[in-house]
C-alpha cells in the first residue's frame, strides 16, 4: 500500500514563530487531507488539498501531486496550535472516495 | 456547519462484553467509515460502507467486528467479545470526497 511519511516527528515552537510541516507519499493520490488532533483527541479538518494551494487564516497548505508531497504552513503560532498534525491520503487514480492512509503525525508544542 | 456526531464519548467495558458505538453521519453523505487510534499511534482504517454494504475492510476488521446502518441515519460499529487490545479511540467519518470525522468514542476495556 501507499506509504505516508511526515516530518519532523516533533516540533517545539515559541509563540509567534512560523513553521512548515511536510508530508511525503509514495504513490499518486486522489485525496489529501490535513488534520489537527487537539489535546482532547478530536480530529479537526484543516484542509482538503489533493493539489494546489489553500489558505485559512494563519494556516496554509500546498500539495505538489506530481512530486508527491504536501506542506502545511503555520504562521504566527499560538499555544492553541499545539497538538498532533496528521496528513492522510487516498491512493488511486480514479475513485475520489475510500480509505484514508494516515501518516504518523507531527507533534507540535507551542510555548508561551 | 453539519457535523458527524458520535456517542458515547467514553465507554468503559469489561473484557468479553459486547459494545456498540454509534454515529450519525452528515445527512447528505453517501460514504461512511470507521477508523481507530490506539493511544499514541496513528489513525488506522477499519471499514468503509456504501449503499448499505461494506465496500472495503482492513485486516483488523475480522469476525469480531460488524457494522450496520439500521435506520437510514445511524451508523453503528459492534465489537463482540472485547479484548484488552481493543482499547482505543474509535472515529466515525462520512463524506463524498473530503472525509469529515466525529469527535470519537474512547473505548476502555478492563
Amino acid at each position: 500500500g501507499i506509504q505516508v511519511e511526515q516530518s519532523p516527528p516533533d516540533l517545539i515552537l515559541q509563540e509567534g514563530a512560523n513553521s512548515t510541516l511536510r508530508c511525503n507519499f509514495s504513490d499518486s493520490v486522489n485525496n489529501l487531507q490535513w488534520f489537527h488532533q487537539n489535546p482532547w483527541g478530536q480530529l479537526i479538518n484543516l484542509f482538503y488539498i489533493p493539489s494546489g494551494t489553500k489558505q485559512n487564516g494563519r494556516l496554509s497548505a500546498t500539495t505538489v501531486a506530481t512530486e508527491r508531497y504536501s506542506l502545511l504552513y503555520i504562521s504566527s503560532s499560538q499555544t492553541t496550535d499545539s497538538g498532533v498534525y496528521f496528513c492522510a491520503v487516498l491512493q488511486g487514480a480514479t475513485d475520489s472516495w475510500g480509505k484514508l492512509q494516515f501518516g504518523a503525525g507531527t507533534q507540535v508544542v507551542v510555548t508561551p | 456547519e453539519p457535523e458527524v456526531t458520535q456517542t458515547p464519548s467514553h465507554q468503559v467495558t469489561q473484557m468479553g462484553q459486547e459494545v456498540i458505538l454509534r454515529c450519525v453521519p452528515i445527512s447528505n453523505h453517501l460514504y461512511f467509515y470507521w477508523y481507530r487510534q490506539i493511544l499514541g499511534q496513528k489513525v488506522e482504517f477499519l471499514v468503509s460502507f456504501y449503499n448499505n454494504e461494506i465496500s472495503e475492510k482492513s485486516e483488523i476488521f475480522d469476525d469480531q467486528f460488524s457494522v450496520e446502518r439500521p435506520d437510514g441515519s445511524n451508523f453503528t460499529l459492534k465489537i463482540r467479545s472485547t479484548k484488552l487490545e481493543d482499547s482505543a479511540m474509535y472515529f466515525c467519518a462520512s463524506g463524498s470526497v473530503a472525509q469529515h470525522f466525529g469527535d470519537g468514542t474512547r473505548l476502555s476495556i478492563l
